[in-house]
Protein backbone atom coordinates (compact mmCIF):
# COMPACT_ATOMS: atom_id res chain seq x y z
CA UNK A 1 0.00 0.00 0.00
CA UNK A 2 1.03 3.73 -0.09
CA UNK A 3 3.89 4.86 2.44
CA UNK A 4 4.59 7.89 3.44
CA UNK A 5 8.33 8.14 4.74
CA UNK A 6 9.37 10.87 6.98
CA UNK A 7 12.86 11.96 7.84
CA UNK A 8 14.48 11.99 10.34
CA UNK A 9 12.19 10.14 13.42
CA UNK A 10 14.21 11.80 16.08
CA UNK A 11 16.42 14.90 15.63
CA UNK A 12 18.45 16.74 18.98
CA UNK A 13 19.36 20.51 18.17
CA UNK A 14 20.98 23.46 19.96
CA UNK A 15 18.74 26.54 20.15
CA UNK A 16 19.25 29.39 17.21
CA UNK A 17 19.96 26.08 15.34
CA UNK A 18 17.76 25.18 12.07
CA UNK A 19 16.21 21.48 11.25
CA UNK A 20 15.22 20.37 8.10
CA UNK A 21 12.27 17.72 8.23
CA UNK A 22 11.52 15.10 4.95
CA UNK A 23 8.15 13.89 3.85
CA UNK A 24 8.47 11.83 0.79
CA UNK A 25 5.67 9.80 -0.58
CA UNK A 26 7.57 6.36 -2.01
CA UNK A 27 4.41 4.84 -4.25
CA UNK A 28 2.37 7.69 -5.06
CA UNK A 29 2.45 11.49 -6.16
CA UNK A 30 0.99 13.58 -3.46
CA UNK A 31 -0.12 17.34 -4.86
CA UNK A 32 -1.01 17.98 -1.41
CA UNK A 33 1.29 17.48 2.02
CA UNK A 34 0.07 18.59 5.15
CA UNK A 35 2.29 19.26 8.35
CA UNK A 36 1.20 18.63 11.97
CA UNK A 37 2.46 19.39 15.39
CA UNK A 38 1.54 17.13 18.17
CA UNK A 39 2.19 17.75 21.63
CA UNK A 40 1.88 14.84 24.04
CA UNK A 41 -1.32 13.29 25.22
CA UNK A 42 -2.93 16.34 22.59
CA UNK A 43 -4.45 15.72 19.55
CA UNK A 44 -2.83 16.68 15.51
CA UNK A 45 -2.47 20.51 15.19
CA UNK A 46 -2.59 21.53 11.73
CA UNK A 47 0.33 24.11 10.78
CA UNK A 48 -0.07 24.15 7.06
CA UNK A 49 -0.67 22.61 3.84
CA UNK A 50 1.44 22.71 1.20
CA UNK A 51 0.38 21.84 -2.56
CA UNK A 52 3.25 21.44 -5.05
CA UNK A 53 4.72 23.81 -6.98
CA UNK A 54 3.16 26.51 -4.60
CA UNK A 55 3.57 28.50 -1.39
CA UNK A 56 2.19 26.64 1.20
CA UNK A 57 -0.86 28.04 3.69
CA UNK A 58 -0.56 28.15 6.99
CA UNK A 59 -2.68 27.69 9.46
CA UNK A 60 -3.50 30.77 12.17
CA UNK A 61 -0.93 31.46 14.39
CA UNK A 62 2.22 29.62 12.76
CA UNK A 63 4.73 32.01 11.91
CA UNK A 64 5.47 30.98 8.06
CA UNK A 65 8.99 32.77 8.66
CA UNK A 66 9.82 29.88 11.22
CA UNK A 67 8.45 26.85 9.62
CA UNK A 68 9.25 27.17 6.25
CA UNK A 69 7.48 24.45 4.29
CA UNK A 70 8.67 23.44 0.25
CA UNK A 71 6.77 21.45 -1.84
CA UNK A 72 9.18 21.46 -5.09
CA UNK A 73 8.36 17.87 -6.08
CA UNK A 74 5.49 15.85 -6.52
CA UNK A 75 7.25 13.18 -3.55
CA UNK A 76 8.90 15.34 -1.57
CA UNK A 77 7.93 18.10 0.96
CA UNK A 78 10.37 19.83 3.47
CA UNK A 79 9.71 21.78 6.78
CA UNK A 80 12.36 23.50 7.49
CA UNK A 81 12.13 24.80 11.79
CA UNK A 82 14.66 27.85 11.79
CA UNK A 83 16.17 29.02 15.10
CA UNK A 84 15.01 26.63 16.90
CA UNK A 85 14.13 26.90 20.53
CA UNK A 86 13.02 24.57 23.46
CA UNK A 87 9.54 25.49 22.81
CA UNK A 88 9.68 24.39 18.94
CA UNK A 89 10.04 20.48 20.88
CA UNK A 90 7.24 18.85 19.39
CA UNK A 91 6.25 15.45 17.45
CA UNK A 92 5.98 16.73 13.82
CA UNK A 93 3.71 14.90 11.45
CA UNK A 94 3.56 14.81 7.86
CA UNK A 95 0.93 13.20 5.72
CA UNK A 96 0.49 12.90 2.13
CA UNK A 97 -2.99 13.04 -0.29
CA UNK A 98 -2.64 11.35 -4.18
CA UNK A 99 -4.27 13.28 -7.08
CA UNK A 100 -7.90 13.47 -6.26
CA UNK A 101 -9.90 14.86 -3.25
CA UNK A 102 -11.30 11.23 -2.60
CA UNK A 103 -7.11 9.89 -2.76
CA UNK A 104 -7.10 8.66 1.60
CA UNK A 105 -4.16 10.66 3.51
CA UNK A 106 -1.64 8.77 4.38
CA UNK A 107 0.92 10.16 7.60
CA UNK A 108 4.26 9.52 8.22
CA UNK A 109 6.04 8.27 11.22
CA UNK A 110 6.69 11.74 12.68
CA UNK A 111 10.00 13.60 13.63
CA UNK A 112 10.42 13.94 17.55
CA UNK A 113 12.55 17.45 17.70
CA UNK A 114 14.20 18.27 21.20
CA UNK A 115 15.62 21.81 21.31
CA UNK A 116 18.22 22.06 24.08
CA UNK B 1 -17.96 25.04 13.63
CA UNK B 2 -14.79 23.20 12.62
CA UNK B 3 -14.66 21.12 15.58
CA UNK B 4 -15.14 17.52 16.00
CA UNK B 5 -15.49 16.05 19.94
CA UNK B 6 -14.40 13.18 21.10
CA UNK B 7 -14.77 10.71 23.95
CA UNK B 8 -14.17 9.55 26.24
CA UNK B 9 -10.76 10.78 26.59
CA UNK B 10 -9.35 7.93 28.49
CA UNK B 11 -10.86 4.28 28.30
CA UNK B 12 -9.92 0.85 29.88
CA UNK B 13 -11.45 -2.52 28.67
CA UNK B 14 -10.97 -5.92 29.82
CA UNK B 15 -9.14 -8.24 27.16
CA UNK B 16 -12.44 -9.58 25.01
CA UNK B 17 -14.66 -6.93 25.59
CA UNK B 18 -16.44 -3.94 23.77
CA UNK B 19 -14.55 -0.28 23.12
CA UNK B 20 -16.73 2.04 22.43
CA UNK B 21 -15.66 5.68 21.23
CA UNK B 22 -18.11 8.54 20.17
CA UNK B 23 -17.50 11.48 18.02
CA UNK B 24 -20.08 14.49 17.38
CA UNK B 25 -19.71 17.12 14.39
CA UNK B 26 -21.07 20.37 13.79
CA UNK B 27 -20.57 21.10 10.42
CA UNK B 28 -22.80 19.68 7.69
CA UNK B 29 -20.02 19.97 4.59
CA UNK B 30 -18.11 16.99 6.02
CA UNK B 31 -18.35 14.13 4.16
CA UNK B 32 -15.77 11.90 5.55
CA UNK B 33 -15.17 10.36 8.79
CA UNK B 34 -11.94 8.35 9.11
CA UNK B 35 -10.52 7.15 12.34
CA UNK B 36 -6.62 6.57 12.62
CA UNK B 37 -4.99 4.71 15.64
CA UNK B 38 -1.55 5.95 16.88
CA UNK B 39 0.25 3.95 19.04
CA UNK B 40 3.34 5.69 21.42
CA UNK B 41 6.16 7.58 18.58
CA UNK B 42 4.56 6.86 15.53
CA UNK B 43 1.99 8.67 13.32
CA UNK B 44 -1.47 7.86 13.27
CA UNK B 45 -2.71 5.07 10.68
CA UNK B 46 -5.95 5.13 9.27
CA UNK B 47 -8.30 2.45 10.52
CA UNK B 48 -11.39 2.49 9.42
CA UNK B 49 -13.34 5.25 7.51
CA UNK B 50 -17.10 6.13 6.29
CA UNK B 51 -19.09 8.48 4.33
CA UNK B 52 -22.50 10.05 5.53
CA UNK B 53 -24.71 7.69 2.77
CA UNK B 54 -24.17 4.71 5.08
CA UNK B 55 -25.49 3.97 8.26
CA UNK B 56 -22.59 1.25 9.40
CA UNK B 57 -19.55 -0.32 7.93
CA UNK B 58 -17.90 -2.57 9.85
CA UNK B 59 -14.18 -4.12 8.87
CA UNK B 60 -12.47 -7.19 11.03
CA UNK B 61 -13.65 -6.56 14.83
CA UNK B 62 -14.04 -2.84 14.04
CA UNK B 63 -17.22 -0.82 13.16
CA UNK B 64 -18.01 2.36 12.58
CA UNK B 65 -22.08 3.30 13.18
CA UNK B 66 -23.06 6.95 11.71
CA UNK B 67 -26.27 8.70 12.80
CA UNK B 68 -26.41 11.77 10.43
CA UNK B 69 -29.50 13.39 11.71
CA UNK B 70 -27.68 13.63 15.24
CA UNK B 71 -24.27 14.37 13.42
CA UNK B 72 -22.59 11.84 15.93
CA UNK B 73 -20.54 8.88 14.43
CA UNK B 74 -19.07 6.01 16.75
CA UNK B 75 -15.61 3.43 16.78
CA UNK B 76 -16.51 -0.35 18.53
CA UNK B 77 -13.88 -2.30 18.81
CA UNK B 78 -15.29 -5.57 19.54
CA UNK B 79 -12.94 -8.67 21.30
CA UNK B 80 -10.34 -6.22 22.09
CA UNK B 81 -7.26 -7.12 22.57
CA UNK B 82 -3.84 -5.67 24.62
CA UNK B 83 -2.48 -5.16 21.12
CA UNK B 84 -4.88 -2.73 20.43
CA UNK B 85 -4.11 -0.31 23.18
CA UNK B 86 -3.20 2.94 21.56
CA UNK B 87 -4.53 6.35 21.07
CA UNK B 88 -7.55 6.09 18.86
CA UNK B 89 -8.62 9.84 17.11
CA UNK B 90 -11.62 10.55 14.79
CA UNK B 91 -11.68 13.06 12.31
CA UNK B 92 -13.80 14.75 9.54
CA UNK B 93 -13.14 16.18 6.34
CA UNK B 94 -15.08 17.71 3.27
CA UNK B 95 -13.27 16.13 0.96
CA UNK B 96 -13.18 19.17 -1.64
CA UNK B 97 -11.05 21.13 0.44
CA UNK B 98 -9.21 17.87 2.46
CA UNK B 99 -8.44 19.33 5.58
CA UNK B 100 -8.43 16.94 8.19
CA UNK B 101 -10.23 17.95 11.81
CA UNK B 102 -9.42 16.14 14.50
CA UNK B 103 -10.69 14.74 17.44
CA UNK B 104 -9.27 15.56 20.82
CA UNK B 105 -8.21 11.80 20.82
CA UNK B 106 -9.19 8.38 23.17
CA UNK B 107 -6.48 6.46 25.12
CA UNK B 108 -7.55 2.85 24.94
CA UNK B 109 -5.88 0.08 27.04
CA UNK B 110 -6.60 -3.38 27.23
CA UNK B 111 -6.37 -5.30 29.93
CA UNK B 112 -5.21 -8.49 29.56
Amino acid sequence: GAVVSQHPSRVICKSGTSVKIECRSLDFQATTMFWYRQFPKQSLMLMATSNEGSKATYEQGVEKDKFLINHASLTLSTLTVTSAHPEDSSFYICSARGGTVNSPLHFGNGTRLTVT
Amino acid sequence: QQQVKQSPQSLIVQKGGISIINCAYENTAFDYFPWYQQFPGKGPALLIAIRPDVSEKKEGRFTISFNKSAKQFSLHIMDSQPGDSATYFCAAVQTSGSRLTFGEGTQLTVNP
